[in-house]
């Protein structure tokens, strides 16, 4: 079954532990990207990837990093988690272009 | 700046009817626009897309509409089902930009009442 699987589904953590959440696609797929979703702002992107080794800023990057070693595997790092990361946060990948991308079911994370 | 503007929060429609859900958008070199839907704990799914080089797409009982002087574009619904409710969101990519570009809406909150 094609798809996009994020792990964990729900992570609470204290401030300053670094934490990473994991995103892996079986669709073959050279585009990937992370969003996070707040109340009242949508769906806003972190940082995404165009192919193995590039990757390049979202719209709101500070806090975060990612790596591409991988076609299949797009990890969110969070070296020093912070209260305003709680977030709900999607990974998403996508044949090309102009094809739709495909979602993950969500890491909702809260930092404490 | 937004720049891909939803601005009725939510919706509320009866069983059967048309369901009409509006976006607006600012930046005139967007040429790709899409629709989501997403549930609750769920991730958001695709629904159907459109080029700027048309003015309507159709899918089933979805169809998207694209005004490219209005800068708008609007998802209609028919007819509509309960199992329609949920958040959409509409997405822009501007001309020349890579997946990473996909800039969204803050969605619309679908009811669709039986």
């Amino acid at each position: 079954e094609a798809q996009v699987t994020q792990n964990p589904r729900y992570l609470i953590t204290v401030t300053g532990k670094k934490l990473t959440v994991t995103c892996s696609q079986n669709m073959n797929h050279e585009y990937m990207s992370w969003y996070r979703q707040d109340p009242g702002l949508g769906l806003r992107q972190i940082y995404y990837s165009m192919n193995v080794e590039v990757t390049d800023k979202g719209d709101v990057p500070e806090g975060y990093k990612v790596s591409r070693k991988e076609k299949r595997n797009f990890p969110l790092i969070l070296e020093s988690p912070s209260p305003n990361q709680t977030s709900l946060y999607f990974c998403a990948s996508s044949l090309g272009l102009h094809t739709e991308a495909f979602f993950g079911q969500g890491t909702r994370l809260t930092v404490v | 700046d937004q720049q891909v503007k939803q601005n009725s929060p939510s919706l509320s429609v009866q069983e059967g009817r048309i369901s009409i859900l509006n976006c607006d958008y600012t930046n005139s070199m967007f040429d790709y626009f899409l629709w989501y839907k997403k549930y609750p704990a769920e991730g958001p799914t695709f629904l159907i897309s459109i080029s700027s080089i048309k003015d309507k797409n159709e899918d089933g009982r979805f169809t998207v509409f694209l005004n490219k002087s209005a800068k708008h574009l609007s998802l209609h619904i028919v007819p509509s089902q309960p199992g329609d409710s949920a958040v959409y969101f509409c997405a822009a990519r501007p001309y020349g930009g890579s997946q990473g570009n996909l800039i969204f809406g803050k969605g619309t909150k679908l009811s669709v009442k039986p």
